[in-house]
């Protein structure tokens, strides 16, 4: 049963400190979204990633969070230094889109495929 | 650009009554709409989505949503819900062509069906 898998389900840590959070795509999926869910703000994309390489982070705040993608099999999400207000679950999602995707293609349907989740709570 | 609203927070259902969860979106050329679900401490669950054709969508668990082009709407519905219904429900919509494989994201509606 291929599913998205996030590590860790849950972290506290202190302000001031590193927090990474980690991803597995579906395999041969080739799309990887980050996003962020609050009570206030709901659902945000922070990075978008295509075949590794990132085309959106617009939603992403820059002095302080960084998303990569080492290899297929995994995204990174990093927040230095983490602050309270960055407590949310952090979802990462992946998708497929087929090869000579264009926006209007028939064939980029793109349902998304989501994690789990990480709960951070920074205190 | 792209839009989508979920015009209620909340939706309160008697278990065996009829549900609707409505979503209205805003798109420049034709709409990819979906219907995730959320339940508590678990990710986005893909439910149904509308690409082209029939305007009505059949989907997991015995939903199905309308997509009504004149009144730009894709509520979700059940005809009988179960207290297990109970859960966030988010509408997407994808402007296509021209738009962005980046699906739009309504806020959310909280489900809640009183047994």
């Amino acid at each position: 049963d291929a599913r998205v898998t996030q590590t860790p389900r849950d972290k506290v840590t202190e302000m001031g400190q590193e927090v990474t959070m980690r991803c597995q795509p579906i395999l041969g999926h080739n799309t990887v979204f980050w996003y962020r869910q609050t009570m206030m703000q709901g659902l945000e994309l922070l990075a978008y990633f295509r075949n590794r390489a990132p085309l959106d982070d617009s939603g992403m705040p820059k002095d302080r969070f960084s998303a990569e993608m080492p290899d297929a099999t995994l995204a990174t999400l990093k927040i230095q230094p983490s602050e309270p207000r960055d407590s949310a679950v952090y979802f990462c999602a992946s998708g497929l889109v087929p090869r000579g995707w264009t926006s209007g293609s028939p064939l980029n349907t793109g349902e998304l495929f989501f994690g789990e989740g990480s709960r951070l709570t920074v205190l | 650009a792209q839009s989508v609203a979920q015009p209620e927070d909340q939706v309160n259902v008697a278990e065996g009554n009829p549900l609707t969860v409505k979503c209205t979106y805003s798109v420049s050329g034709n709409p990819y709409l979906f219907w995730y679900v959320q339940y508590p401490n678990r990710g986005l669950q893909f439910l149904l989505k509308y690409i082209t054709g029939d305007n009505l969508v059949k989907g997991s668990y015995g939903f199905e949503a309308e997509f009504n082009k004149s009144q730009t709407s894709f509520h979700l519905k059940k005809p009988s819900a179960l207290v297990s219904d109970s859960a966030l429900y988010f509408c997407a919509v994808r402007d296509i062509p021209g738009g962005s494989y980046i699906p739009t994201f309504g806020r959310g509606t909280s489900l809640i069906v009183h047994p």
